[in-house]
C-alpha cells in the first residue's frame, strides 16, 4: 500500500540554524499538507499546497517558513531561522483532492531546537 | 469558528469490552468528519470518514463511528476492544472554507487485559 515518507526522522538543530524537513507524498496525491504537533498537545495545521502554490496558511506559518515541490516527488518544508519553540512534530500529509478526500499523514520528523 | 472537542484525556476499557471514544464538533455548514489513530512513535493512520449518507460508519481494525448531528457528535466505537488498541485518538474536521484539517485534543485508549 503507497505510504507517505518523510526524512530525516529526528532532527537536532542549534536556535538561528536553518532546517529543510523533506517528504515524499502518495505518488498520485495532488494536494500537500504540513502540519505540527507540540509534545503533549494537538495537532496543528500549517500549511497546504496545491498546483505549485501555497492555497492554505495558519498564522503558524510566518516568513520564517517556505514550503516547495522541487522535483515533482518531493514536498519540504523549510525553517530559515529555528526558534526553541519550533521544536516539535512535523507532519507531512497528502491527499488525492482536497475537500471530503482523505488526507494521509507520513510518519513525522521530531524536530529538536537546542 | 470550526472546532473539535475531545472531553475525555484518557478512556479505560478492558479487553473484550466494547469502547466509546467521544467526539463533538462546531461547524458552519456540513461537516467532514475523520477519525486519526496515533501509535506510539508513528504518524496518523486514517480510520474512517463521514462525509454524507448513512450515520454509522464502517473503518479500518473494526472501527465504527456514528454521526448524531443533532447532538453534533461523532462518536468511535469499537463492539470487542483488542490490547493492541491501545494508542492517541484524534478526531478532526474539514475546514468547510479552507483545505485543512482542525483536529482535537486527542483521547488516550488503554486496553487492559
Amino acid at each position: 500500500e503507497p505510504e507517505v515518507t518523510q526524512t530525516p526522522s529526528h532532527q537536532v538543530t542549534q536556535m538561528g540554524q536553518e532546517v529543510i524537513l523533506r517528504c515524499v507524498p502518495i505518488s498520485n496525491h495532488l494536494y500537500f499538507y504540513w502540519y505540527r504537533q507540540i509534545l503533549g498537545q494537538k495537532v496543528e495545521f500549517l500549511v497546504s499546497f496545491y498546483n505549485n502554490e501555497i492555497s492554505e496558511k495558519s498564522e503558524i506559518f510566518d516568513d520564517q517558513f517556505s514550503v516547495e515541490r522541487p522535483d515533482g516527488s518531493n514536498f519540504t518544508l523549510k525553517i530559515r531561522s529555528t526558534k526553541l519553540e519550533d521544536s516539535a512534530m512535523y507532519f507531512c500529509a497528502s491527499s488525492e483532492g482536497g475537500g471530503a478526500n482523505s488526507q494521509y499523514f507520513g510518519p513525522g520528523t521530531r524536530l529538536t531546537v537546542l | 469558528a470550526q472546532s473539535v472537542a475531545q472531553p475525555e484525556d484518557q478512556v479505560n476499557v478492558a479487553e473484550g469490552n466494547p469502547l466509546t471514544v467521544k467526539c463533538t464538533y462546531s461547524v458552519s455548514g456540513n461537516p467532514y468528519l475523520f477519525w486519526y489513530v496515533q501509535y506510539p512513535n508513528r504518524g496518523l493512520q486514517f480510520l474512517l470518514k463521514y462525509i454524507t449518507g448513512d450515520n454509522l460508519v464502517k473503518g479500518s481494525y473494526g472501527f465504527e463511528a456514528e454521526f448524531n448531528k443533532s447532538q453534533t457528535s461523532f462518536h468511535l466505537k469499537k463492539p470487542s476492544a483488542l490490547v493492541s488498541d491501545s494508542a492517541l485518538y484524534f478526531c478532526a474536521v474539514r475546514d468547510p472554507l479552507a483545505d485543512k484539517l482542525i483536529f482535537g485534543t486527542g483521547t488516550r485508549l488503554q486496553v487492559f487485559p
